[in-house]
């Protein structure tokens, strides 16, 4: 079983509209949780840095953490064609990042 | 600019020519680690540092190498590059001494003949 599992897509929405991805993770140590954004061709950037269960927002952006349920979410509003891009969840794992496979979103304008 | 800078950006070679892909950064941060990126399997770790001359290995290490020997810089070094290390490589770096939130480089795509 992978330590990180995450749906590869693509997932295509229209503008506008509420999208949600998601992780599933193996380890209940994992502390620290975190969403990557991917253009093409580019490196990785950091969204959303999350400690412990709960919720952050950060504008159309929300990262969710249900350890209970070993479950990561992060949903984006008013979904826009510049969203369109491959989303990574990561694990903290003390010395390293632990990544999911990424989910590729493709916003319809 | 705060950022992670990587070189060359491409680059093709063949097998068992040695080769350096450089990374550096401005951020005067303390960890940086190394991760290559292939279809299917997700970004995996080859080498990271803590902090200077301080090493270790990540889930991929072998046929690589690394060094640090100032704080700032990070080179990946293939002595004896082989086609299955064709892939996209990402260097990162963060704060502490920790993974942490890590700030990545615009990687480099190798392609080994």
């Amino acid at each position: 079983q992978k330590e990180v599992e995450q749906d590869p897509g693509p997932l295509s929405v229209p503008e506008g509209a509420i999208v949600s991805l998601n992780c599933t993770y193996s380890n209940s140590a994992f502390q620290y949780f975190m969403w990557y954004r991917q253009y093409s061709r580019k490196g990785p950037e950091l969204l959303m840095y999350t400690y412990s269960s709960g919720n952050k927002e950060d504008g159309r952006f929300t990262a969710q953490v249900d350890k209970s349920s070993k479950y990561i979410s992060l949903f984006i509003r008013d979904s826009q064609p510049s969203d369109s891009a491959t989303y990574l969840c990561a694990l903290d794992s003390s010395y390293k990042l632990i990544f999911g496979s990424g989910t590729r979103l493709l916003v319809r304008p | 600019e705060a950022q992670v800078t990587q070189n060359p950006r491409y680059l093709i070679t063949v097998t068992g020519k040695k080769l350096t892909v450089t990374c550096s950064q401005n951020m005067n941060h303390e960890y940086m680690s190394w991760y290559r990126q292939d279809p299917g399997l997700g970004l995996r770790q080859i080498y990271y540092s803590m902090n200077v001359e301080v090493t270790d290995k990540g889930d991929v290490p072998e046929g690589y190498k690394v060094s640090r020997k100032e704080k700032r810089n990070f080179p990946l070094i293939l002595e004896s590059p082989s086609p299955n290390q064709t892939s996209l490589y990402f260097c990162a770096s963060s704060l502490g001494q920790g993974a942490g939130e890590q700030y990545f480089g615009p990687g480099t795509r190798l392609t080994v003949t």
